[in-house]
């Protein structure tokens, strides 16, 4: 079974920074690309970041790009965000989602996580 | 590439039949998801590749379309189906539409 535990939210200050986390089981992890999608309370989904199955490939979101970062570590099934600089429009429900491909982009998420609240606020 | 779900909102009864179309502001070929998403919940896929059915999902639910115009189907409304539908366009990163609420009439 297909399981994606994500971790690492919490209440940040605005400036801050923040590294969120995604435990991936039930799968070879290696084979696939990974996504970041989030959602601000009471809106829709945004597509954050995506990640190719060796890593190599990352993609960004304009809202994102320059201050987070996308990465991954096979050897411990693990997705990573960090997110620097930090504002308040930062502020959501951040779920980790597993490729349908290897590739990070034209892949759609056939599982998602439960998602880890990100709140940025003085 | 921008999308545009119509409508934003949508009353309907159990075993309606109900559309829901997504707009891409660019031609996207076929590089388009379906997914539900249900309060408090995680949003799960129903289509992929504009009208591929993934697996386990109820066959009332179909997807059409190529290029720029596409559409949801629901043949016959369950109750589990008053939920968010949202469209992700995939061509170029993964642009989602904002969203259309199904709610009960």
């Amino acid at each position: 079974e297909v399981q994606l535990l994500e971790s690492g939210g919490g209440l940040v200050q605005p400036g801050g920074s923040l590294r969120l986390s995604c435990a991936a089981s039930g799968f070879t992890f290696s084979n696939y690309a990974m996504t970041w999608v989030r959602q601000a309370p009471g809106k829709g989904l945004e597509w954050v970041s995506s990640i190719s199955a060796g890593g190599f490939s990352t993609y960004y979101a304009d809202s994102v790009k320059g201050r987070f970062t996308i990465s991954r570590d096979s050897s411990k099934s693990t997705l990573f965000l960090q997110m620097n600089s930090l504002s308040a429009e930062d502020t959501a429900l951040y779920y980790c989602a597993k490729g349908s491909s290897s590739f990070g982009s034209g892949s759609h998420s056939d599982y998602w996580g439960q998602g880890t609240l990100v709140t940025v606020s003085s | 590439i921008q999308l545009t779900q119509s409508p934003s909102s949508l009353s309907a009864s159990v075993g309606d039949r109900v559309t829901i179309t997504c707009r891409a502001s660019q031609g996207i070929s076929n590089f388009l998801a379906w997914y539900q998403q249900r309060p408090g919940k995680a949003p799960k896929v129903l289509i992929y590749a504009a009208s591929t059915l993934q697996s386990g999902v109820p066959s009332r639910f179909s997807g059409s379309g190529s290029g720029t115009d596409f559409t949801l189907t629901i043949s016959s409304l369950q109750p589990e189906d008053f939920a968010t539908y949202y469209c992700q366009q995939l061509n170029s990163f993964g642009t989602f539409g904002q969203g259309t609420k199904l709610e009960i009439k």
